[in-house]
């Protein structure tokens, strides 16, 4: 069974840089084929894909927010850390990581959420 | 980027019903769609891949069709769990994601 689930501030300050936390079991980020990625969701309104990562280190970014995010894992711990920098009270949104399927590039399981605000 | 354009943005529908959701790619993408179902204060979940497979576990009743720009998603027969809010998501390439603007549907 896969499990996900974010971590990290629930509050920030414009200017500042986020760093998110997704841990996982189920599936190692070592085998070929597995991907994690990061969707996040302001409040109301619709989803917007941020980044993946993949097995191999392969990772994507939305074109958009390219500048300001950066995706890396840690294998031997199950993790892959999502960064964004500059923080605007736009960013505020609930924040997911996602499983991978490589191949069909859908999100097959996915964390419950994180909800970040960003405010002064 | 490729551009999802969803449609209807919402809809009011009744118990039994028979529903279509409608996605549009801005350039072909082969079969590269994904279909989402999302609750309130629940993450999103899969029920369609590679715009026609079925993800295991969802009900039958869900379908869906299409193949370069133009993907549908059908609710044979809307139960009353199925009140959400449906995402398409394109993967071409699987370079860079893009979710559709969402479809609401709720109980007329």
């Amino acid at each position: 069974q896969i499990t996900l689930k974010e971590s990290g501030p629930t509050l920030v300050k414009p200017t500042q840089t986020l760093t998110l936390s997704c841990t996982f079991s189920g599936f190692s980020l070592s085998t070929a084929g597995v991907g994690v990625g990061w969707i996040r969701q302001p409040p109301g309104k619709a989803l917007e894909w941020l980044a993946h990562i993949y097995w191999g280190d392969d990772k994507r970014y939305s074109s958009s927010l390219k500048s300001r995010l950066t995706i890396t894992k840690d294998t031997s711990k199950n993790e892959v850390v999502l960064t964004m920098t500059n923080m605007d009270p736009v960013d505020t949104a609930t924040y997911y990581c996602a499983h991978v399927r490589y191949g069909s590039g859908c999100f097959d399981s996915w964390g419950q959420g994180t909800l970040v605000s960003v405010s002064s | 980027d490729i551009q999802m354009t969803q449609s209807p943005s919402s809809l009011s529908a009744s118990v039994g019903d028979r529903l279509t959701i409608t996605c549009r790619a801005s350039q072909s993408i082969s079969n590269f769609v994904n279909w989402y179902q999302q609750k309130p204060g629940k993450p999103p979940k899969l029920l369609i891949y590679a715009a026609s497979s079925l993800q295991s576990g969802v009900p039958s009743r869900f379908s869906g069709s299409g193949s370069g720009t133009d993907f549908t998603l059908t609710i044979s027969s809307l139960q009353p769990e199925d009140f959400a809010t449906y995402y398409c998501q394109q993967s071409y390439g699987t370079s860079t994601l893009t979710f559709g603007g969402g479809t609401k549907v709720e109980i007329k």
